[in-house]
């Protein structure tokens, strides 16, 4: 079983509607905890950083950490065409540079 | 540059033949990092370098594998007698800190296809 795991989809969202994506882990050390957007063919680019358990918010992108659980979500609000990539979780223990990724999910918003 | 730059950007190999990947990360940059991407996969960790030193070479999947970053700025990841199971993107990332942080960020990956 992997350290992290992600529903890879393909998730497939009109225009204007709520995306929630959501990743699983295993490993109960893991403090830090990173949403990444990549567009096809391009490297991933950060959307969102928490430390610890609790929400986040940034523009129309909400991230949620339950360390009780073990699970952490994404969601993005009036969703958009150019929202359409692939997004990864990631996450890492304290004082670790290695980051353990989510195999991504693949959102495509249709206009 | 204004980011991580990677060449090539695509490149084609016959097994068995070497290959070098070249990164070079933003100015100033302490860590960097090589993550291999296999298709529909997340990134997996290959190795970490801080400045001119290879703090951890752990992901390198095998022998074959050599990363090396002399002068503390380029590096070069190489593959000996390549494999088809090598087919991947391998992504460079760079952050101005020592360890990860929020300040990391990737470059757009080599694809590698080995035939």
């Amino acid at each position: 079983q992997k350290e992290v795991e992600q529903d890879p989809g393909p998730l497939s969202v009109p225009e204007g509607a709520i995306v929630s994506l959501n990743c699983t882990y295993s490993n109960s050390a893991f403090q830090y905890f990173m949403w990444y957007r990549q567009y096809s063919r391009k490297g991933p680019e950060l959307l969102m950083y928490t430390y610890s358990s609790g929400n986040k918010e940034d523009g129309r992108f909400t991230a949620q950490v339950d360390k009780s659980s073990k699970y952490i979500s994404l969601f993005i609000r009036d969703s958009q065409p150019s929202d359409s990539a692939t997004y990864l979780c990631a996450m890492s223990e304290p004082n670790d540079y290695k980051l353990s990724f989510g195999a991504g999910t693949t959102v495509t918003v249709r206009a | 540059g204004a980011g991580v730059s990677q060449s090539p950007r695509y490149k084609v190999a016959k097994r068995g033949q070497d290959v070098a990947l070249r990164c070079d990360p933003i100015s100033g940059h302490v860590s960097l990092f090589w993550y291999q991407q296999a298709l529909g996969q997340g990134p997996e960790f290959l190795t970490y370098f801080q400045n001119e030193a290879q703090l951890d070479k752990s992901g390198l999947p095998s022998d074959r594998f050599f990363a090396e970053r002399p002068e503390g700025s380029v590096s070069t990841l190489k593959i000996q007698r390549t494999q088809q199971e090598d087919s991947a993107v391998y992504l460079c990332a760079s952050s101005q800190t020592t360890g990860w942080g929020t300040e990391a960020f990737f470059g757009q990956g080599t694809r590698l296809t080995v035939v």
